[in-house]
């Protein structure tokens, strides 16, 4: 079954803290993508990262960093010193791939981080 | 370049009614997708359109369908609208390479009376 988990429904920081959203998956596929996006209060969901499942390298952007393990089923999400502006719903998203030709997303639950400052 | 531009930005409808919502998808970007956000079952994949041709669909019943133009454009379908169809409806314009980056529009908020 193909599933993807956010156990964290809400998370509060006070500013410049570090905080980590923690995403679960679960997929039978052997090739499939891995995604964070964000959605501020607005609505749009913005792209944040992608990860492949052959590469569990972990990746820095910024303040932003995530750690894909696969022999967890993990791809958590680090910010550093964390800002009023990145409060928001985070999501973390699956695609598998291996079946079909795809862009199908399947998101988890999402977790609303607020910042307070 | 140009983000996805989803029309109307809002809706309110009756029971009943039906109702077209449309997506705009990034220059040279072939597949188009649509799901559906509310507070209970968060985001939910509808359907997928890739080369005008429905390549993926989700568990939605029939009273939802889309389509894709040439242009690579798409609409999407709500016919004989229910109170619990009220919802956050986004489209997401991507490359249909598989497992492509996705980049969604506004959306658009349905509410339905």
């Amino acid at each position: 079954a193909q599933k993807v988990t956010q156990a964290q429904t809400e998370i509060s920081v006070v500013e410049k803290e570090d905080v980590t959203l923690d995403c679960v998956y679960e997929t039978r596929d052997t090739t499939y993508y891995l995604f964070w996006y964000k959605q501020p209060p607005s609505g749009e969901l913005v792209f944040l990262i992608r990860r492949n499942s052959f590469d569990e390298q972990n990746e820095i952007s910024g303040r932003y960093s995530w750690n894909f393990q696969k022999s967890t089923s993990s791809f958590n999400f680090t910010i550093t010193a964390s800002q009023v502006v990145d409060s928001a719903v985070y999501f973390c998203a699956l695609s598998e791939i291996r079946s079909y030709n795809t862009d199908k997303l399947i998101f988890g639950t999402g977790t609303r981080l607020q910042v307070f400052p | 370049k140009a983000g996805v531009t989803q029309t109307p930005r809002y809706l309110i409808k009756t029971r009943g009614q039906q109702v077209t919502l449309s997506c705009s998808p990034i220059s040279g970007h072939r597949s188009v997708s649509w799901y559906q956000q509310t507070p209970g079952q968060g985001l939910q994949f509808l359907f997928e359109y890739f080369s005008e041709t429905q390549r993926n669909k989700g568990n939605f019943p029939g009273r939802f369908s889309g389509r894709q133009f040439s242009n690579s454009r798409s609409e999407m379908n709500v016919s004989t609208l229910e109170l619990g169809d009220s919802a956050l409806y986004l489209c997401a314009s991507s490359l249909g390479q598989g497992g492509s980056e996705a980049f969604f529009g506004q959306g658009t908020r349905l509410t339905v009376v």
